[in-house]
């Protein structure tokens, strides 16, 4: 389908190990979000990409984690020496962004669920 | 700081009947409010925008309201089918970045 691809779908890591998450946001999208998203609760943002740029990543937690989108398309939310609190779900959305996205629909992947041992 | 309130209990309904969600907010003034629907183990689907100054949006089945003076929307689902059982996050935001209720699940009885 063409719709929000997010890899892996799930991700068993120890302590203190690096992990990678990567999205694949629907093509021409200009808009690209990741959330994070803890269980019985809804997503929180994370940070937010204009094409390559990151406008805004006031939501990460901390300075271990880290988000990218080089080439303006696909994106990797990287997570450093991981901790048990970061286990979460992280959503990424993408969406049309041509001018004001303040008010468009967001277009969610499925998330991947990461858990920290 | 902002907070948004859903439905603190999880809603059973009969089939057929009509399911109202409440999504309050409080300590700020959005300009629209999302709705969006999120079934076990998947991503939020997005289903409604209302923005300030509508008072009522509908699609389907789908009856959304938004009242700035109570700071509140009402979410409804009219003859409620058991595929309608998911849990159903509000989104009451100014900007691009998006801030969620915890959400409420449906679940519709057959």
């Amino acid at each position: 389908g063409a719709g929000v691809s997010q890899s892996p779908r799930y991700k068993v890591a120890k302590r203190g190990q690096d992990v990678a998450l990567r999205c694949d946001p629907i093509s021409g999208h200009v808009s690209l979000f990741w959330y994070q998203q803890a269980l019985g609760q809804g997503p929180e943002f994370l940070t937010y990409f204009q094409n390559e740029a990151q406008l805004d990543k006031s939501g990460l937690p901390s300075d271990r984690f880290f988000a990218e989108r080089p080439e303006g398309s696909v994106s990797t939310l990287k997570i450093q020496r991981t901790q048990q609190e970061d286990s979460a779900v992280y959503l990424c959305a993408s969406s049309l962004g041509v001018r004001d996205s303040s008010n468009q629909p967001q277009h969610f992947g499925d998330g991947t669920r990461l858990s920290i041992l | 700081s902002q907070k948004i309130e859903q439905n603190s209990e999880a809603l059973n309904i009969q089939e057929g009947k009509t399911a109202t969600l409440t999504c309050n907010y409080t300590n700020y003034s959005p300009a629209y409010l999302q709705w969006y629907r999120q079934d076990p183990g998947r991503g939020p689907v997005f289903l409604l925008l209302i923005r300030e100054n509508e008072k009522e949006k509908r699609k389907e089945r789908l009856k959304v309201t938004f009242d700035t003076t109570l700071k509140q929307s009402l979410f409804h689902i009219t003859a409620s089918q058991p595929a309608d059982s998911a849990t159903y996050l509000c989104a009451p935001s100014n900007d691009y970045k998006l801030s969620f209720g915890a959400g409420t699940t449906v679940t519709v009885r057959a």
